[in-house]
């Protein structure tokens, strides 16, 4: 059973760059098997899709996103990150990191992190 | 403004019927992209509840279905529970992966 596992700081300053790494177990990442996502939730609304990466490094973001973020593979830790730059109060949210298989049709999330919230304060 | 619409609330007493829409477009349910349902619980995660417009994942009981016509879909539960109390969350694809702004589900 795949486990995913987010980590980083819960309190970023504003203009300053998130960082977050999802670690992930009971399964390869370069196996091929999934994409790896991110997704994030402001308190109390609804998800927002940040973006997703392949085992290979090859990406796809949210075009609403784009321009702030970047998410990279460490297939030797079994690890995927998420960079998001220039952060304001409105990055404030849980983020979440998800696994959808490798179908060959649009993402469905069947595993997911529990979360983690970070704060966007100075 | 989500690009899928999902009533904000819905209510039913024990053992009744809820329906829960998801309006799209022609540009993602219209355009054929599948709809995908998602359970979140207080406090946790989302889980896969439907995905495929229609299709359960192992361990989902049946009193969850859901079906897509056109530009909308519905999720149905039947023989409501005071666990099914939740939000819930359709997703769907239009040029990236979106979702519905969600529903709060409460059992009366």
């Amino acid at each position: 059973q795949v486990q995913l596992q987010e980590s980083g700081p819960g309190l970023v300053k504003p203009s300053q760059t998130l960082s977050l790494t999802c670690t992930v177990s009971g399964g390869s990442i370069s196996s091929g098997d999934y994409y790896w996502s991110w997704i994030r939730q402001p308190p109390g609304k609804g998800l927002e899709w940040i973006g997703y990466i392949y085992y290979s490094g090859s990406t796809y973001y949210n075009p609403s996103l784009k321009s702030r973020v970047t998410i990279s593979v460490d297939t030797s830790k079994n690890q995927f990150s998420l960079k998001l730059s220039s952060v304001t109060a409105a990055d404030t949210a849980v983020y979440y990191c998800a696994g959808s298989p490798n179908s060959g049709y649009d993402p469905i999330f069947d595993y997911w992190g529990q979360g983690t919230l970070v704060t966007v304060s100075s | 403004q989500s690009v899928l619409t999902q009533p904000p609330s819905v209510s039913g007493a024990p053992g009744q019927r809820v329906t829960i829409s998801c309006t799209g477009s022609s540009s993602n349910i219209g355009a054929g992209y599948d709809v995908h349902w998602y359970q979140q619980l207080p406090g946790t995660a989302p889980k896969l509840l439907i995905y495929g417009n229609s299709n359960r994942p192992s361990g989902v009981p049946d009193r969850f279905s859901g079906s897509k016509s056109g530009t909308s879909a519905s999720l149905a539960i039947t023989g409501l529970q005071a666990e099914d109390e939740a939000d819930y969350y359709c997703q769907s694809y239009d040029s990236s992966v979106v979702f519905g702004g969600g529903t709060k589900l409460t059992v009366l």
